[in-house]
């Protein structure tokens, strides 16, 4: 099974501060797919495909990365960002897995 | 457009069996897989399996083989998860999504499940 590590768990931005949350996945996979939740709701998908952001989704968020490393950015925090965020991998020989989840708050 | 509307919550006895339904609409239901995630009380999530309802054929997270049947009803569009010999341990809310290609594309509302005496 390929396991996620997200960083960090929890974190606290400022309106405008620049954020980045990382996923380090055991073993090399394909892409990365990301998910925002806020309390009480389902996940959203938030981008797939590593960088494409999914339907509605501000574009001052952007993803990357390739291999075991991958981030999730956003350009300038905004206070609608307060979430939580899943990394989320499927690949061939390991079932689908999702990271522990990072719990961005505003300042 | 896409939606998934599954059934309410349930309170349910340890030991006993739940069945949850997850029904599809806005797109052709036969074409896409449809995965089912477990989300117990604030923590991450964790991918169960999924059934592709024009086969019938499933794939499992092998956490939960002999937890979790999963079955569908072409006639309704309509997915079901039934959980067995529950334990506090299952109490969790569970959402039916939509898998396109490696991703959870769309998400039901969730079921929330308390295993109870």
């Amino acid at each position: 099974e390929i396991v996620l590590t997200q960083s960090p768990t929890t974190m606290a931005a400022s309106p405008g501060e620049k954020v980045t949350i990382t996923c380090r996945a055991s073993s090399s996979v394909s892409y990365m797919h990301w998910y925002q939740q806020k309390p009480g709701a389902s996940p959203k998908p938030w981008i797939y495909d590593t960088s494409k952001l999914a339907s509605g989704v501000p574009n001052r968020f952007s993803g990357s990365g390739s291999g075991t490393s991958y981030s999730l950015t956003i350009s300038s925090m905004e206070t609608e960002d307060t979430a939580t965020y899943y990394c989320q991998q499927w690949s061939s020989n390991s079932p689908l897995t999702f990271g522990s989840g990072t719990k961005l708050e505003i300042k | 457009q896409v939606k998934l509307l599954q059934s309410g919550a349930a309170l349910v006895k340890p030991g006993a069996s739940v069945k949850m339904s997850c029904k599809a609409s806005g797109y052709t239901f036969t074409d896409y897989w449809v995965s089912w995630v477990k989300q117990s009380h604030g923590k991450s999530l964790e991918w169960i399996g999924e059934i592709y309802p024009n086969s019938g054929a499933t794939n499992f997270n092998e956490k939960f083989k002999g937890k979790a049947t999963l079955t569908v009803d072409k006639s309704t569009s309509t997915a079901y998860m039934e959980l067995s010999r529950l334990t506090s341990e299952d109490s969790a809310i569970y959402y039916c999504t939509r898998r396109a290609t490696t991703a959870l594309r769309y998400w039901g509302q969730g079921v929330m499940v308390t295993v109870s005496s």
